[in-house]
């Protein structure tokens, strides 16, 4: 079952801030997250692990809440590179999904000048 | 720095053809995955290999088949392609099934069946 992520869209000025909600109806083990450029390949973003624990690579935060079984991804001063689709990725703790990794339905981020 | 191939990167199909995608990665991970994407649909997962020797369906299986056929290749077949099977198809890798593994993206093969 896919994750729910909102909102679907957002459009921003440059500078402004926004944050990108995403919620799983199953217990969480990781929340992967990872923007598209129009016509190319996903590319990796950051991982939430359980307990807090953040590994990513990019001047962008995310926290985890476990009780909440949900994630938030924050974009603070936007730039015009952050435009994109961004999806999250929820790794689902044991059972049957261990080891699959699926996504929202995307949330498409605009900045303008 | 090859990371994750995917060919051909356009196919067009008439009803019914069959056709099979292939994906090699070369980072030697272990997991490779399957996915469509459909505007407003999001990345759907179709299989994935958690591991060279096995396979495992995702939410979308119907209509396609895979192989592992080597820790370096995984490919999917449409043994009879529906108009319905349109989209772009992604293959991603990854070093393994632990939380914290990052998957990587291959270019993406656009597919569109009449």
């Amino acid at each position: 079952q896919q994750p729910v992520q909102s909102p679907q869209a957002v459009i921003l000025r440059e500078g402004e801030d926004a944050v990108i909600n995403c919620s799983s109806s199953k217990a969480l083990y990781s929340v992967h997250w990872y923007r598209q450029k129009h016509g190319e390949a996903p590319v990796f973003l950051m991982i939430l692990l359980k307990g807090g624990e953040q590994k990513g690579h990019e001047k962008i935060s995310a926290s985890f809440n476990e009780k909440k079984q949900q994630s938030s991804l924050y974009l603070t001063a936007s730039q015009l590179s952050y435009s994109g689709t961004y999806f999250c990725g929820p790794q689902n703790a044991g059972g049957t999904s261990y080891g699959k990794l699926t996504f929202g339905q995307g949330t498409i981020l605009t900045v303008h000048p | 720095n090859a990371g994750v191939t995917q060919t051909p990167k356009f196919q067009v199909l008439k009803t019914g053809q069959s056709m099979t995608l292939q994906c090699a990665q070369d980072m030697n991970h272990n997991s490779m995955y399957w996915y469509r994407q459909d505007p407003g649909m999001g990345l759907r997962l179709i299989y994935y290999s958690a591991s060279e020797g096995t396979t495992d369906k995702g939410e979308v299986p119907n209509g396609y088949n895979v192989s592992r056929l080597n820790k370096r290749e995984f490919s999917l077949r449409l043994e009879s392609a529906a108009p319905s099977q349109t989209s772009v198809y992604f293959c991603a890798s990854r070093p393994g099934t632990g939380r914290a593994q990052p998957q990587h993206f291959g270019d993406g093969t656009r597919l569109s069946i009449l």
